[in-house]
């Protein structure tokens, strides 16, 4: 059981918007904006599409938005395309003994 | 353009030992913190180690501290993984991943599948 909480599945025509959460707790999530989220294609490695809550890296669309509310940070994907059809992983700093935590994944499926 | 290439992976005994290499290139490898990152067939993302630049400070997750090490060569620009007393639940893709100073795991290598089975 992965320690942050996602959703299985999410699906979006394109076009929609669409958003993926992410709920840890008061050690991870909620205490540090240390949030990143993740796009991985099937047999690919994960690409960082967001850091420290709502930083995009240089060359990620804008389409991708991050936001967080308490021990719940959320990804946001905007005028949904084919390509985005993508598993998402959330991830956080903690303050536990393993320092970093991740989600179980989310797969989207663009309609 | 930076690349990390990793390599090592197969298949091993349970108990046995095994050792990933990641070789990296086209940036100043001493500068920056590494990390280890595995992910099991068909699952989710697991953080499995750290490494400062210069090696002074390495970090484990609860689940391998005690059978993994990882270490670093600067003047061969490569980070290692020796992991020892290996378990069927090791079993994973490996991933090498070059910090982002922004808590995140920036830029990965393409990964090396260790498969743990009799």
């Amino acid at each position: 059981q992965s320690a942050l909480t996602q959703p299985a599945s999410v699906s979006g025509s394109p076009g929609q918007s669409i958003t993926i959460s992410c709920t840890g707790t008061s050690s991870d999530v909620g205490a540090y904006d240390h949030v990143s989220w993740y796009q991985q294609y099937p047999g690919k490695a994960p690409k960082l599409v967001i850091c420290e809550v709502s930083e995009r890296p240089s060359g990620v669309s804008n389409r991708f938005s991050g936001s967080k509310s308490g021990n719940t940070a959320s990804l946001t994907i905007s005028g949904l395309q084919a390509e985005d059809e993508a598993d998402y992983y959330c991830s956080s700093y903690t303050s536990t003994s393993t320092l970093w935590v991740f989600g179980g994944g989310t797969k989207l499926t663009v309609l | 353009e930076m690349q990390l290439v990793e390599s090592g992976g197969g298949v091993v005994h349970p108990g046995g030992s095994r050792r990933l290499s990641c070789a990296a290139s086209g940036f100043t490898f001493s500068n920056y913190w590494m990390h280890w990152v595995r992910q099991p067939p068909g699952k989710g993302l697991e953080w499995v180690s750290r490494i400062k630049g210069d090696a002074s400070h390495v970090i484990y997750a609860d689940s391998v501290r005690g059978r993994f090490t990882i270490s670093r060569d600067n003047a061969k620009n490569t980070l290692y993984l020796q992991m020892n007393s290996l378990r069927v639940e090791d079993t994973a893709v490996y991933y090498c991943i070059r910090d982002g100073d922004r808590y995140d795991f920036r830029n990965w290598g393409q990964g090396t599948l260790v498969i743990v089975s009799s």
